[in-house]
């Protein structure tokens, strides 16, 4: 099956410091790629879905200055959390669909740590 | 927005036993999804259903959709322990758009 790559898989970092997390598509090309959070025992919490060449669209109560996409190619998205605070400690997982009828295959996911 | 639901949200099940977990959903949607996740780790796609009345099979799992009522069903036959994890619905709306259910933590007893 198609293979979607995120990286780092856990990061550690201080709080007021900024993470980027970057999810590839490696054998296919994504146009679309979504985000998600997940907190312990919880479900998937669709945050954004990135667009390749344009704005990412938010859902509603996700911060945009906080929670910054970018779609630069139609393999790599990337997630900024910016100013980190305890409280974004999460599991972050990336997703992206090849084809139709979509798909979606995802990320090993990222365990973010704010300190 | 589409809203999924699921339930049980909880099973604790017997080794050899059958159950049903069920997935409605909100509104329009002929696509509907299920996932498997293991603690600590991603999704592992187990199910496409692409129309009403679709139904697929893999191994002890077998999943359905009926699109008029806005559901969906996996169900489990004679449990085995490798099956315990949590799993997920999930549907696509028409906004190209996908939302989880709240999932179903299953732990299977022997």
């Amino acid at each position: 099956g198609a293979v979607v790559s995120q990286h780092p898989s856990r990061v550690i970092c201080k709080s007021g410091t900024s993470v980027k997390i970057e999810c590839r598509s490696l054998d296919f090309q994504a146009t679309t790629m979504f985000w998600y959070r997940q907190f312990p025992k919880k479900s998937l919490m669709l945050m954004a879905t990135s667009n390749e060449g344009s704005k990412a669209t938010y859902e509603q109560g996700v911060e945009k200055d906080k929670f910054l996409i970018n779609h630069a190619s139609l393999t790599l998205s990337t997630l900024t959390v910016t100013s980190a605070h305890p409280e974004d400690s999460s599991f972050y997982i990336c997703s992206a669909a090849p084809g139709q009828p979509m798909k979606p295959f995802f990320g090993q996911g990222t365990r973010l740590t704010v300190v | 927005e589409l809203k999924v639901e699921q339930n049980p949200l909880f099973l604790s099940m017997q080794e050899g036993k059958n159950y049903t977990i069920y997935c409605n959903y909100s509104t329009t949607s002929d696509r509907l999804y299920w996932y498997r996740q293991d603690p600590g780790k991603s999704l592992e796609s187990l199910f496409v259903l692409l129309s009403n009345g679709a139904v697929k099979q893999e191994g002890r799992l077998m999943a359905s959709l009926d699109t008029k009522a806005r559901l969906s069903t996996l169900h489990i036959t004679a449990a085995v322990h490798d099956l315990s994890a949590t799993y997920f619905c999930a549907a696509w709306n028409t906004g190209n758009q996908f939302y989880f259910g709240t999932g179903t933590s299953l732990t299977v007893i022997p």
